[in-house]
C-alpha cells in the first residue's frame, strides 16, 4: 500500500511555465517531507523539504506547499527551464524515526521544453 | 564533501556468478541504506545498517546478502540472481537522528545491474 500518493505521473511544460506535483498522505505519524529530484543515470538528490509547522518553504525556484488538515504537499517550479527535467519524489518520515526511513511517492517525470 | 561512491558502475552477471557492490561514504554517517530502483519506479527500501549493525531488513531475498565492515563502507554481496534482479542498487547515507527532525539521506549514483 502506497503511503505517499503523487499525482500526476508525468508532466510537460514550455519553458518559463510552472510545473505544480502534488502528494497525499494519511498517515499522521509523519513530521518530514522532502522532495528528491533524480536525472538519468544518477540516484536521487535532496531538493527541498518540508516539516508540518509550516505552510510554505521557499529555495530559489523551488517551493513547497504543505496544507496540515488537508494532509496534503506540492512542489512548484517558477521559471521552469529544460535542465529541470527530471524525475521528482515526494517523500515522508515518521516522527521519532531515528533512521528517517523513507516513504516515497510513485513520483513524476518531468519534461520541460525549450 | 556530501559523497557516497558506489562501485562498479554497471555489472553484467549471469544467475549462478557471485558478485559484490560496494558503497563508501567519509562523511560520518552512522546509517546507511541499500535500495533497489526499477525503471520508472521510486526506490524500494532493501538493508539499514545503523552503526555497523543490520536494523532493517525488508523481507529481502537471501540470495542478497548485506555486509558493513566499517562506518565508511557498504556490502551487498550477490548470489545465484534473477533475471527479474535487474535493476538500478542505490545506496544512500544519514546521520541517525537524535534530536529535531528530518534526516537527509545522500544517495549515491547507483550501480546499474544485469541478470542474464
Amino acid at each position: 500500500q502506497q503511503q505517499v500518493k503523487q499525482s500526476p505521473q508525468s508532466l510537460i511544460v514550455q519553458k518559463g511555465g510552472i510545473p505544480i506535483i502534488n502528494c497525499a498522505y494519511e498517515n499522521t505519524a509523519f513530521d518530514y517531507f522532502p522532495w528528491y529530484q533524480q536525472f538519468p543515470g544518477k540516484g536521487p538528490a535532496l531538493l527541498i523539504a518540508i516539516r508540518p509547522d509550516v505552510s510554505e518553504k521557499k529555495e530559489g525556484r523551488f517551493t513547497i506547499s504543505f496544507n496540515k488538515s488537508a494532509k496534503q504537499f506540492s512542489l512548484h517550479i517558477m521559471d521552469s527551464q529544460p535542465g529541470d527535467s527530471a524525475t521528482y519524489f515526494c517523500a515522508a518520515s515518521k516522527r521519532g524515526s531515528t533512521l528517517g526511513r523513507l516513504y516515497f511517492g510513485r513520483g513524476t517525470q518531468l519534461t520541460v521544453w525549450p | 564533501d556530501t559523497e557516497v561512491t558506489q562501485t562498479p558502475k554497471h555489472l553484467v552477471m549471469g544467475m549462478t556468478n557471485k558478485k559484490s557492490l560496494k558503497c563508501e561514504q567519509h562523511m560520518g554517517h552512522r546509517a546507511m541504506y541499500w535500495y533497489k530502483q526499477k525503471a520508472k519506479k521510486p526506490p524500494e527500501l532493501m538493508f539499514v545498517y545503523s552503526y555497523e549493525k543490520l536494523s532493517i531488513n525488508e523481507s529481502v531475498p537471501s540470495r542478497f546478502s548485506p555486509e558493513c565492515p566499517n562506518s565508511s563502507l557498504l556490502n551487498l554481496h550477490l548470489h545465484a540472481l534473477q533475471p527479474e534482479d535487474s535493476a538500478l542498487y542505490l545506496c544512500a547515507s544519514s546521520q541517525p537522528l537524535t534530536t529535531g527532525w528530518g534526516t537527509i539521506q545522500y544517495f549515491g549514483a547507483g550501480t546499474r545491474l544485469s541478470v542474464l
